[in-house]
């Protein structure tokens, strides 16, 4: 059994590029949820897909979107980017749509210059 | 709205000290309240969820509906309780986590 992998690990972007960051999810498990953590913060959640379709979103801009793949495995593409949306992007996976256990991945540093 | 706080951003113990770690949260309905925990170089990772009603490596929370508090405690502290610490509260059926700031503990020897 893999766990919750995520690529890359870290990420240099200017102002107004775009970004695509990936993740493939814990095997056995339909469910990918990215959540966005600035320094000092906990985790803020940005979306979830389940079985292919969005299942739920937070307070982002439509800058933030993302898709999930027949194998569940997952991308979070971020356009226009700006100076906050340096961050470290987690992606987590679970089995269901429910929220009873998370398993997270290691991250992808971004930073906006 | 949904909202969780940790009021202490820093918490440093003695081994073999008791711990708790403050969690309280604004939310009208029933929530599912959850700790969460990043040991050094480690992902984060759920420590414990409060209807399992069990203890994890020595961990309780018992949460408080009068209160709004899901505080994580443990007896006797250990140096490898050392990390950092996140409550985070989700409606039951929700897809989302809400996550506080996040404690730091530090246990001394």
């Amino acid at each position: 059994e893999t766990g919750v992998t995520q690529s890359p690990t870290h990420l240099i972007k200017t102002r107004g590029q775009q970004v695509t960051l990936r993740c493939s999810s814990q095997s056995g498990h339909n469910t990918v949820s990215w959540y966005q953590q600035a320094l000092g913060q906990g985790p803020q959640f940005i979306f979830q897909y389940y079985r292919e379709e969005e299942n739920g979103r937070g307070n982002f801009p439509p800058r933030f979107s993302g898709l999930q793949f027949p194998n569940y495995s997952s991308e979070l593409n971020v356009n226009a980017l700006e100076l906050d949306d340096s961050a470290l992007y987690l992606c987590a996976s679970s089995s269901g749509q429910r929220n009873e256990k998370l398993f997270f991945g290691s991250g992808t540093q971004l930073s906006v210059l | 709205a949904q909202r969780v706080t940790q009021p202490e951003k820093l918490l440093s113990v003695f081994k073999g000290a008791p711990v708790e770690l403050k969690c309280n949260y604004s939310y009208s309905g029933s929530p599912e309240l959850f700790w969460y925990v990043q040991y050094s170089r480690q992902r984060l990772q759920l420590l414990l969820r409060h209807i399992s009603r069990e203890s994890i490596k020595g961990f309780t929370a018992d949460l408080n509906k009068g209160e709004t508090s899901f505080h994580l405690k443990k007896p006797f502290a250990q140096e490898e309780d050392s990390a950092m610490y996140y409550c985070a509260l989700s409606d039951q059926g929700a897809q989302k986590l809400v996550f506080g700031q996040g404690t730091r503990l530090t246990i001394n020897p």
